[in-house]
């Protein structure tokens, strides 16, 4: 059974970089969008961008500047990077696949870390 | 960037009950939309795909329909685990990828 399972620091100062992993367990890698989402305190879904084991990046332009996804196929996992972050930045923020053919839709989520930003 | 608008904001229904739920886009997305369920604490669910198929387990409660700029998912009859917040999603016009902001069902 396909599992996503993803880690990385929950508190930052306003100005550093978050940085949040997502491992892939079992299935396959290729076939998919792997992709970042976050959520505030709250609030909705906000969509941050999304990466193929290929390496094709896909981000959402309000956050273009500052956001970066890479993908490691050997280890199948997808790291987000989010630069000078804000209180604005603090999030519940989620790894999901999407399927690039079949649902077209995230069919898998990460449980979500809470990142805060202090100030 | 498509603009998804969901109504009503809140739905206060009791158990048995049917739900209708209503997505408009901005602009024409086919039938390029999802719907997510979203229970307090937890990552949402996806339930329906491509406006109108059901994802793996979704019970047949669930349904959803439209194409265009209109889309409604309908839940039959409420069972006390559908009380959540829903939202819709488009990946048509991508990126961005946009949700909308979501209905909250709660029980009356």
């Amino acid at each position: 059974q396909v599992q996503l399972q993803q880690w990385g620091a929950g508190l930052l100062r306003s100005s550093e970089t978050l940085s949040l992993t997502c491992d892939v367990y079992g299935g396959s890698f290729s076939g998919y969008y792997w992709t970042w989402i976050r959520q505030p305190p709250g609030k909705g879904l906000e969509w941050m961008g999304e990466i193929t084991h290929r390496g094709r990046t896909t981000y959402n332009p309000s956050l273009k500047s500052r956001v970066t996804i890479s993908v490691d196929t050997s280890k199948t996992q997808f790291t987000l990077r989010l630069s000078s972050v804000t209180a604005a930045d603090t999030a519940v923020y989620y790894c999901a696949r999407t399927a690039t053919v079949t649902t077209r839709a995230a069919d898998l989520w990460g449980q979500g870390t809470l990142v805060i930003v202090s100030s | 960037e498509i603009v998804l608008t969901q109504f009503p904001v809140t739905l206060s229904l009791s158990p048995g009950e049917r739900a209708t739920l209503s997505c408009r886009a901005s602009q024409n997305i086919s039938s390029y939309l999802a719907w997510y369920q979203q229970k307090p604490g937890q990552a949402p669910r996806l339930l329906i795909y491509d406006a109108s198929n059901r994802a793996t387990d979704i019970p047949a409660r669930f349904s959803g329909s439209g194409s265009g700029t209109d889309f409604t998912l309908t839940i039959s009859s409420l069972q006390p685990e559908d009380f959540a917040v829903y939202y819709c999603q488009q990946r048509t016009n991508w990126p961005p990828v946009t949700f909308g902001q979501g209905t909250r069902v709660e029980i009356k």
